[in-house]
């Protein structure tokens, strides 16, 4: 399975200020996913990132909220911008694995304030 | 809109005990996940269901899938205090692993001794 490693873990910002969340695989992959976990909520996709082209974003989640950037197949940025207190969330990323497994990294906790 | 629905979304039950969780979805789909969380972690992949009539085992939990019912079930055989978590079925629209999950709401299970 492949190792998933995020930047930050955990964070604490002010209204009106951006956060950007990096998300490192220990392998090359084609497809990278971002999700959100709002507090006791389930999952909800907010893109897919594909290397060399830019993020297909999810019904409710737009570029210029949530910019992202995919620079390589082992790498990936998600900006939580302007953020409010409701985007407090966990944000994971994910990846696919080589049988049709999709595999999480550990999350990044983020409380606005 | 694929959608999917977990029951029930709530589930104490005593140690010893066997229960089932259920997963409906509404659209066509060639693959399920299940995962399980803990409470401040990510998740942890449980199973891949790729077939109708797939079936998969890992020690007390047992998954099946039903495609034509669109119906997946995680039964739980003589339960443990180590299962307590939160579990999460997931299915996928498209094909070819290039597509995110829609994410059932979770089913909270505690399991008492």
């Amino acid at each position: 399975s492949a190792v998933i490693s995020q930047k930050p873990s955990r964070d604490i910002c002010q209204r009106g200020t951006s956060l950007t969340i990096q998300c490192q695989v220990d392998s090359q992959v084609t497809m990278m996913f971002w999700y959100r976990q709002q507090p006791g909520q389930s999952l909800t996709l907010i893109a897919t990132a594909n290397q060399g082209s830019e993020a297909t974003y999810e019904s409710g989640f737009v570029i210029d909220k949530f910019p992202i950037s995919r620079p390589n197949l082992t790498f990936s940025t998600l900006t939580v911008s302007n953020m409010s207190p409701e985007d407090s969330s966990i944000y994971l990323c994910s990846v696919g694995g080589t049988f049709y497994e999709q595999y999480f990294g550990p999350g990044t906790r983020l409380t606005v304030t | 809109e694929l959608k999917v629905e977990q029951n029930p979304l709530f589930l104490s039950m005593q140690e010893g005990k066997n229960y089932t969780i259920y997963c409906n979805y509404s659209t066509t789909s060639d693959r399920l996940y299940w995962y399980r969380q803990d409470p401040g972690k990510s998740l942890e992949s449980l199973f891949v269901l790729l077939s109708n009539g797939a079936v998969k085992q890992e020690g007390r939990l047992m998954a099946s899938l039903d495609t034509k019912a669109r119906l997946s079930t995680l039964h739980i055989t003589a339960a443990v205090h180590d299962l307590s978590a939160t579990y999460f079925c997931a299915v996928v629209l498209g094909r070819g692993g290039a597509d995110g999950l829609t994410f059932g709401k979770g089913t909270h299970l505690i399991i008492q001794p």
